[in-house]
């Protein structure tokens, strides 16, 4: 019954590669994000998508692509991976766009890149 | 822009103690506040919000936080510690004008000892 999935927990690498991360949340949620967090716990958003629709887009590589194929999955797609890109990626859902919505939060997925 | 800071690295307190974590904003117009904590290897967790009404927002483990507009504060409360209240814990603002990106701070550790 967990609300909101990741997969893979782990995923270790060589730089250059490419690598996918799965999202999927049962919540019945409407808007879905990615988040970095980084060696120093530091949080940052990276997309969201509010019915399938990209509504938030830092300033983030285009190697990093993500895919929403309906409501309830939101994936990343990294392109030529680099050191960089080491960090903890988490997912998360709210009801409806960020405003007073809670937002709930994967268990993240442990990115290392050699 | 909007922008949080949590001056504190890290919190130490004793079991039983009342504790503080400090959080200051800024925002366009009127914010949107939330604490969010995190226990290891884990996912984010929500814990409270802000929207409006009683600047008193009591939450969830006992936690409460008060919203102080003149100081653009929303500093974290528990009268008393519990060694399981460690964990690295979160706030977060989201200006009502505009905007879908919910903006966290660099979080504060506590560590609360026996």
């Amino acid at each position: 019954d967990t609300a909101v999935s990741q997969t893979p927990k782990y995923l270790v690498t060589q730089m250059g590669n490419d690598k996918s991360i799965k999202c999927e949340q049962n919540l019945g949620h409407d808007t879905m994000y990615w988040y970095k967090q980084d060696s120093k716990k530091f949080l940052k958003i990276m997309f969201s998508y509010n019915n399938k629709e990209l509504i938030i887009n830092e300033t983030v590589p285009n190697r990093f692509s993500p895919k929403s194929p309906d409501k309830a999955h939101l994936n990343l797609h990294i392109n030529s991976l680099e050191l960089g890109d080491s960090a903890v990626y988490f997912c998360a859902s709210s009801p409806g766009p960020p405003g007073q919505e809670t937002q709930y939060f994967g268990p993240g997925t442990r990115l290392l890149v050699l | 822009a909007q922008s949080v800071a949590q001056p504190e690295d890290q919190v130490n307190v004793a079991e039983g103690n009342p504790l503080t974590v400090k959080c200051t904003y800024s925002v366009s117009g009127n914010p949107y506040l939330f604490w969010y904590v995190q226990y290891p290897n884990r996912g984010l967790q929500f814990l409270l919000k802000y929207i409006t009404g009683d600047n008193l927002v009591k939450g969830s483990y006992g936690f409460e936080a008060e919203f102080n507009k003149s100081q653009t504060s929303f500093h974290l409360k528990k009268p008393s510690a519990l060694v399981s209240d460690s964990a690295l814990y979160f706030c977060a603002v989201r200006s009502r004008g505009g905007g879908n990106k919910l903006t966290f701070g660099t979080g504060t550790q506590l560590k609360v000892e026996l």
